[in-house]
Parts: C-alpha cells; sequence; structure tokens
C-alpha cells in the first residue's frame, strides 16, 4: 500500500520570501509519478508541479521547486518569492506508474502568506 | 469555458434521503474519476471509470452508486444518506488511464447531511 504523509498542518511565510513544504512516502513500486496539488479557498484543485520517479532532475516550474530524494522517499515543494495567491492547502500525491490511475493524497499542508 | 463541472456546488439535505451529483467533462477525456474530501481535508479516490466501464471501485458503501452515461459524463448517486457522508465530492478526468496523464478536477460539491 502507498501512504503519503505531510507533517506539518500549517506553515507561514512572509510575502516575498521562500518557504518548503515537506512530504515523505513510502511504496515499494520502483517507477511512479509525485504531484503537488493546491486547494485555495476556491476549492479547486490545481496541479502545481509534477516528478517522474525515474528522473533524477527535480522538476521546476516558475517560482515551484522541489528536492526529490528517491533514497529517502521525500519529496518537498519549495516557492520562491511567495505571493499572496499562493495562500491554500497543499497536497503531496503519489501515483503509481502501472496500474489504475489513483492518486493518493497526503493530508495537506495549509500555507499562509503573510502581507 | 468549464473543462470539468459539477452540479451542485452546494447541497443540503436531510438524513436517509436520496441525492444525487453530476458531473460533465468537455475534454474530450476518456477517463472519469470521483474523490471524496473529508472535514479533515483527506482527499480518497472512490472510483474511476473509463470509456464508461468501471476500473476503480474502492471500499465505498453500495449506497454509492457512480453511473455514466456515456464518457462526458459521470454521476454520483447516494442512497439513504448518512452524517458521515458530508464531505466535499470531486470529480476529475484524465485523457486516459496512463498515470503519467494530468488530472482535471472540478470545483467540488460540498454535501451537508443534518
Amino acid at each position: 500500500a502507498q501512504t503519503v504523509t505531510q507533517s506539518q498542518p500549517e506553515m507561514s511565510v512572509q510575502e516575498a520570501e521562500t518557504v518548503t513544504l515537506s512530504c515523505t512516502y513510502d511504496t515499494s513500486e520502483n517507477n511512479y509519478y509525485l504531484f503537488w496539488y493546491k486547494q485555495p479557498p476556491s476549492r479547486q484543485m490545481i496541479l502545481v508541479i509534477r516528478q517522474e520517479a525515474y528522473k533524477q532532475q527535480n522538476a521546476t516550474e516558475n517560482r515551484f521547486s522541489v528536492n526529490f530524494q528517491k533514497a529517502a522517499k521525500s519529496f518537498s515543494l519549495k516557492i520562491s518569492d511567495s505571493q499572496l495567491g499562493d495562500t491554500a492547502m497543499y497536497f503531496c500525491a503519489f501515483m503509481k506508474q502501472t496500474g489504475a490511475n489513483n492518486l493518493f493524497f497526503g493530508t495537506g499542508t495549509r500555507l499562509t502568506v503573510i502581507p | 469555458d468549464t473543462a470539468v463541472s459539477q452540479t451542485p456546488k452546494y447541497l443540503v439535505t436531510q438524513m436517509g434521503n436520496d441525492k444525487s451529483i453530476k458531473c460533465e467533462q468537455n475534454l474530450g477525456h476518456d477517463t472519469m474519476y470521483w474523490y471524496k474530501q473529508d472535514s479533515k481535508k483527506f482527499l480518497k479516490i472512490m472510483f474511476s471509470y473509463n470509456n464508461k466501464e468501471l476500473i476503480i471501485n474502492e471500499t465505498v458503501p453500495n449506497r454509492f452508486s457512480p453511473k455514466s452515461p456515456d464518457k462526458a459524463h459521470l454521476n454520483l448517486h447516494i442512497n439513504s444518506l448518512e452524517l458521515g457522508d458530508s464531505a466535499v465530492y470531486f470529480c476529475a478526468s484524465s485523457l486516459g488511464q496512463q498515470s503519467n496523464e494530468k488530472l482535471f478536477f472540478g470545483s467540488g460539491t460540498q454535501l451537508s447531511v443534518l
């Protein structure tokens, strides 16, 4: 079974600063995908960034980047130059490469960007 | 244009009632999903359909019955609603079943059972 753990229920960061959200996961799979989703107060689930486990290079999307440590089963999200619009719940998620397309989510981290 | 749309956005009902949530996607995707987000914000898959065929059926009470009249629609019918069914239900779709494909989520339906 796959489990995803987010150990920080809440985080805050000053506007324009950098914040890192933690995520660890447990799996016996060798190939899989990892995701960070953002859920603002509007409830919409928005894909922030995706990482393929077979790629050593960390994924980057503008101000968002990940630190993927496969051996440690760690997948943290770094948000640079934080903006007020980054205030949201952030969910780490795991998906196996084979089999049914099922996203396993962590319990989320509530991020507040302080003006 | 909304890619994945769910109706209604809010649903308040009495215990014991039967209700349906509708979902439609206009992306031409083959695969659709229902996820449940509980009061602690934990998201978990309930069902997945690919081309109208049930693919994933997690441990969900049989009071929950998904129906896919065509591959653009996946509705969720809930019989004999219970207090514990209160949650936000998300519909999602993807191009196919390949795990490298992005899921597109609807904006959720907040169900409150009184």
